[in-house]
């Protein structure tokens, strides 16, 4: 079954205001990675948090993860028009601290940003 | 150079055609992957190339052959293909696959169709 599930499912925003998409997952995980996709497009790595990490920003974002819940959260804060595209999260499952070396895409988020 | 390019951009075929999409990245990344997109769906993953070598294959359909000829270039020829194959066929590549973080770099994808 899909490794990660996001919500909400679609997400519309006046630019300005911030965003906030969560992932929640199954099973152990090496690391967790968030990515933006524009319609139609290839895939954009946005930023990377290891299991050991709890918060990391990178610019306007700002991505928490906690293990315990499995789960994770990206906000985009004062969104722009720009922002306008799919996010998904993605996990690099793990067993006895080895990767599997692949990646496990989440449903994604479709956020739209007004003008 | 940090771009991976795929060829063609668009692709249709007919059931009896037999095709190739080409992906090539100059990164000096060792690990290459094809996903499977289909419209509002996340990528799943069917090939992971390490080292020039097979090393998952996400039980992916015989009429789905890849190959890697050097550590640069990767290849997903098609032949016999189902209208239900039409979808978006995204290339991505990594530093490693199955040690460290692999945060993976996509081409813009080929949009396939088959007829």
């Amino acid at each position: 079954s899909q490794q990660g599930e996001e919500d909400p499912q679609a997400l519309s925003i006046q630019e300005g205001e911030n965003a906030t998409m969560n992932c929640s997952y199954k099973t152990s995980i090496n690391n967790l990675q968030w990515y933006r996709q524009n319609s139609g497009r290839g895939l954009v790595h946005l930023i990377l948090i290891r299991s050991n990490e709890r918060e990391k920003h990178s610019g306007r974002l700002r991505v928490t993860l906690d293990t315990s819940k499995k789960s994770s959260s990206l906000l985009i804060t004062a969104s722009r028009a720009a922002d306008t595209a799919s996010y998904f999260c993605a996990t690099d499952a793990e067993a006895g601290g080895t990767s599997y070396g692949k990646l496990t895409f989440g449903q994604g988020t479709i956020l739209t940003v007004h003008p | 150079d940090t771009e991976v390019t795929q060829t063609p951009k668009h692709l249709v075929m007919g059931m009896t055609n037999k095709k190739s999409l080409k992906c090539e990245q100059h990164m000096g990344h060792r690990a290459m992957y094809w996903y499977k997109q289909k419209a509002k769906k996340p990528p799943e993953l069917m090939f992971v190339y390490s080292y020039e070598k097979l090393s998952i294959n996400e039980s992916v359909p015989s009429r789905f052959s890849p190959e890697c000829p050097n550590s640069s270039l990767l290849n997903l020829h098609l032949h016999a293909l189902q209208p239900e194959d039409s979808a978006l066929y995204l290339c991505a590549s990594s530093q490693y696959a199955l040690a460290g973080p692999n945060e993976q770099f996509f081409g813009p994808g080929t949009r396939l169709t088959v007829l």
